[in-house]
């Protein structure tokens, strides 16, 4: 019963490491996504997967890459981390694009 | 320029008093209008889901109104509980992978 697990949950970075930012659902969906929720502002589309073995750019995917691994798993990499994506992170799964989405918990990520 | 805008941007009501949260959007084509309820520090989750066709929804105490002609939503909470405080978010589907989010509004539900 666990819907869509984000791991970390808290990470705080230096200027130009790297990380992944992993994701997992276990409700079989098809489409998975992530974003990311900036205070102020609407939650903005990184990228996006319709299904296993594609992905797509969403509103703001610069600085951003992402792996579907399997059905299950969808991960978001950061090559060389910025104070500008300083953020709380969310991953969200869906049967279909157009139907009832489920986040995770978020992640909240600080560049320093 | 599609958008999602969300009044008030927050609000404060008495446990047990009623509130209607309001989305206005520009977003076009139209293909749903949903509802999500954000507690602090975790991820929204999904009140209702309207299309087209559909002029009201109701998830518990909670009831989403849509007027697509208008390009207008509500959503009404009745007899709110300290529960509800939380960020309630308006998004907009224009196809099966692209939404437009409001920035929320804010509730607060004071005993």
């Amino acid at each position: 019963n666990a819907g869509v697990t984000q791991t970390p949950k808290f990470q705080v970075l230096k200027t130009g490491q790297s990380m992944t930012l992993q994701c997992a659902q276990d409700m079989n969906h098809n489409s998975m996504y992530w974003y990311r929720q900036d205070p102020g502002m609407g939650l903005r589309l990184i990228y996006y997967s319709a299904s296993e073995g594609t992905t797509d750019k969403g509103e703001v995917p610069n600085g951003y890459n992402v792996s579907r691994l399997n059905k299950r798993e969808f991960s978001l990499r950061l090559e060389s981390a910025a104070p500008s994506q300083t953020s709380v992170y969310f991953c969200a799964s869906s049967e279909q694009g157009n139907t009832e989405a489920f986040f995770g918990q978020g992640t909240r990520l600080t560049v320093v | 320029k599609n958008q999602v805008e969300q009044s008030p941007q927050s609000l404060i009501i008495l446990e047990g008093k009623n509130c209607t949260l309001q989305c206005n959007y520009t977003v076009s084509p139209f293909s749903n209008l949903r509802w999500y309820k954000q507690d602090t520090g975790r991820g929204p989750v999904s009140l209702t889901i309207m299309t087209f066709s559909e002029n009201t929804k109701s998830n518990g105490r909670y009831t989403a109104t849509l007027d697509a002609d208008t390009k207008q939503s509500s959503l009404h909470i009745t007899a709110s509980q300290l529960s509800d405080s939380a960020s309630y978010i308006c998004v907009v589907s224009v196809s099966r992978n692209q939404f437009y989010f409001g920035t929320g509004t804010s509730l607060t539900v004071i005993p």
